[in-house]
């Protein structure tokens, strides 16, 4: 089966500026996770799908991110406008079955972004 | 706030050693899953155990989970360079399946 897709694998922007990241999840896949992972550090979740609707956002910075997951298939996610500390690398990740633990999550390789 | 730590930071064996990475918790679990890591990679499922499970084998990994001490252990048998990854210990605690990751073991496996 083909994996999560991540798009784009990097981006360099300045402070202040937008980006936008998309992601395609495994196709069947009722849940989708977007995680910020600062160097050196696990990921965070920022944000909880479950088809289309949100299930988890507490760890968003609303201010300046959001996302979206329309028809429950791929998602956007993005920040406007970026600081310093959005430096990371954005990872999407997906699981089969919608509001079941135990399920393991299948990631994408991530977009790196560098905020000048 | 990161629910899993993970001990050691980074861990540097030769080829054919085995490697121990442990994962202390604070709150009670559904279940705890490990996933690895390769530079510049996503992060790939590597084995999960229940809460109601004490010990789990997949190949050549061993993962042990002690629900009274909120810690789990994961054992690589006869590491090999391609072992070479950061390992991370996750919870699921809550009933959506959402995981919290600890920050991480670096494991260098030299040939």
């Amino acid at each position: 089966e083909a994996g999560v897709a991540q798009s784009p694998r990097y981006k360099i922007i300045e402070k202040r500026q937008s980006v936008a990241f998309w992601c395609n999840p495994i196709s069947g896949h009722a849940t989708l996770y977007w995680y910020q992972q600062i160097l050196g550090q696990g990921p965070k979740l920022l944000i909880q799908f479950q088809n289309n609707g949100v299930v988890d956002d507490s760890q968003l910075p609303k201010d300046r991110f959001s996302a979206e997951r329309l028809k429950g298939v791929d998602s956007t996610l993005k920040i406007q406008p970026a600081k310093l500390e959005d430096s990371a690398v954005y990872l999407c990740a997906s699981s089969l079955v919608a509001g079941q633990t135990g399920q393991p999550q299948h990631f994408g390789d991530g977009t790196r972004l560098s905020i000048l | 706030s990161q629910q899993g730590e993970e001990d050691p930071q980074a861990l540097s064996i030769q080829e054919g050693e085995n490697a121990t990475m442990n994962c202390s918790y604070k709150t009670s679990i559904n279940n705890l899953q490990w996933y690895r890591q390769n530079s510049g990679r996503g992060l790939v499922h590597l084995i999960l155990i229940r809460s109601n499970e004490r010990e789990k084998h997949s190949g050549r990994l061993r993962v042990t989970l002690d629900t009274s001490k909120k810690s789990s252990s994961l054992l690589i048998t006869a590491s090999r360079a391609a072992d070479t990854a950061s390992y991370f210990c996750a919870t699921d605690a809550d009933s959506w399946g959402k995981l919290q990751f600890g920050a991480g073991t670096q494991v260098v496996v030299t040939p």
